[in-house]
């Protein structure tokens, strides 16, 4: 089965500091893996997502991810945090050598507080 | 280009009760998956709609049932309602037809409220 775990329930950083939210990730082949965002009353917003190649993926707002086979993790990152950067986040997986499973497996979620 | 559309925004129900909540996929999308977020949690997977069918559905007893209308619209019905229902239940589309492997992104709506009472 897979699975999905976001090792800190929050996360703060400094505005203009670089941030990482952390993501590991257990499936029986290769992932495939994504991140979202999530404002308040608000659904899931997709950031980016690792299917093959390069092990760095770009993402929307400045935000990139790097995937690591041999730590079997996908953590993402942003050189420098703004304060509207402040949501929550989740990691997510997709196994593709099960053909019959398209749902994405989500972990618990890290809140990012990013002060002033 | 709408993006994915949920209602009602919030419902509260009652014990018992049974719920209907719609989901209007993104434009061009054909499939539609749903998910329920409790509070402090990550979405757990409920089933998925293609082509009016259910296609894999995840841990959730059959009181959890859908539909998937020809213009690719859903609905997410609930019945016997249980305060653990209580919930954000969240829309998912994506476009799946033509596509050989899994690694497509889907697109959320804002979400249906659900207090159970």
């Amino acid at each position: 089965a897979q699975s999905v775990a976001q090792p800190e329930d929050q996360v703060n950083v400094a505005e203009g500091n670089p941030l990482t939210v952390k993501c590991t990730y257990s499936v029986s082949g290769n992932p495939y893996l994504f991140w979202y965002v999530q404002y308040p009353n608000r659904g899931l917003q997709f950031l980016l997502k690792y299917i093959t190649g390069d092990n760095l993926v770009k993402g929307s707002y400045g935000f990139e991810a790097e995937f690591n086979k041999s730590q079997t993790s996908f953590h993402l990152k942003k050189p420098s945090a703004l304060v509207s950067d402040s949501a929550l986040y989740f990691c997510a997986v997709r196994d593709p050598t099960d053909t019959g499973r398209r749902a994405l497996t989500f972990g618990s979620g890290t809140r990012l507080q990013v002060q002033p | 280009d709408a993006g994915v559309t949920q209602s009602p925004t919030h419902l509260i129900k009652t014990r018992g009760q049974q719920v209907t909540l719609r989901c209007s996929p993104k434009s061009g999308h054909d499939t539609v998956s749903w998910y329920q977020q409790a509070l402090g949690q990550g979405p757990q997977f409920i089933f998925q709609y293609y082509e009016e069918e259910e296609r894999q559905r995840g841990n959730f007893p059959d009181r959890f049932s859908g539909h998937q209308f020809p213009n690719y619209s859903s609905e997410l019905n609930v019945n016997a309602l249980l305060l653990g229902d209580s919930a954000l239940y969240l829309c998912a589309s994506s476009l799946v037809r033509g596509r050989t492997s899994g690694g497509y992104e889907q697109y959320f709506g804002p979400g249906t409220r659900l207090t159970v009472t």
